[in-house]
């Protein structure tokens, strides 16, 4: 599969704590998206890391990037209930934008 | 501006029928895509349109089709529907060479 591998799979924490999510990925890239979707709707741009980078922060989120491990990760700190939601990483394979696995966040208040 | 826009949210149909889903872009978006998200196989690529030519396919059936209009309004077409077509379908649009991506709410489709 030309998925993108993302864990956990499912992430329970309390209002306040951090969430750090990880993506892998099998082929090269010249940037990496992660998005995140509430309760099956659209999905909403979060933050994008060039491979160039290697960490990039926006308000509450960090994003880091480990092009020789082929890896990313995306922290969200000091969590709200608002952030429960699926997160997912997307890279483009030859025009066409890839999606991992997916990561669900719960955030109980 | 107006986001993207998605037509119907819901719709049920049965095994055999033929569905058209519609997806309005962002205005100033010529690039228009599309994705089916499933429990079991996630958000997979389905194809991608810009100024009414079909740039991308992903690996679908030849039963998954879709056009783009002039005013960059992006139609899909699934026909002789199975069980299996059941997702949400998203529609997303995007600036030409850029990387982000802009999503509708999607339609969800369930074939029974």
């Amino acid at each position: 599969s030309q998925q993108g591998e993302e864990d956990p799979q499912a992430l329970s924490i309390q209002e306040g704590e951090n969430a750090t999510m990880n993506c892998s990925y099998k082929t090269s890239i010249n940037n990496l998206q992660w998005y995140r979707q509430n309760s099956g709707r659209g999905l909403v741009h979060l933050i994008l890391i060039r491979s160039n980078e290697r960490e990039k922060h926006s308000g509450r989120l960090r994003v880091t990037l480990d092009t020789s491990k082929k890896s990313s990760s995306l922290l969200i700190t000091a969590s709200r209930a608002a952030d429960t939601a699926s997160y997912f990483c997307a890279r483009y394979n030859t025009d066409k934008l890839i999606f991992g696995t997916g990561t669900r966040l719960q955030v109980f208040p | 501006k107006a986001g993207v826009t998605q037509t119907p949210r819901y719709l049920i149909k049965t095994r055999g029928q033929q569905v058209t889903l519609s997806c309005s872009p962002i205005s100033g978006h010529r690039s228009v895509s599309w994705y089916q998200q499933t429990p079991g196989q996630g958000l997979q690529f389905l194809f991608e349109y810009f100024s009414e030519t079909q740039r991308n396919k992903g690996n679908f059936p030849g039963r998954f089709s879709g056009r783009q209009f002039s005013n960059s309004r992006s139609e899909m077409n699934v026909s002789t529907l199975e069980l299996g077509d059941s997702a949400l379908y998203l529609c997303a649009s995007k600036v030409t060479g850029d990387n982000e991506q802009f999503f509708g709410p999607g339609t969800r489709l369930t074939v029974l």
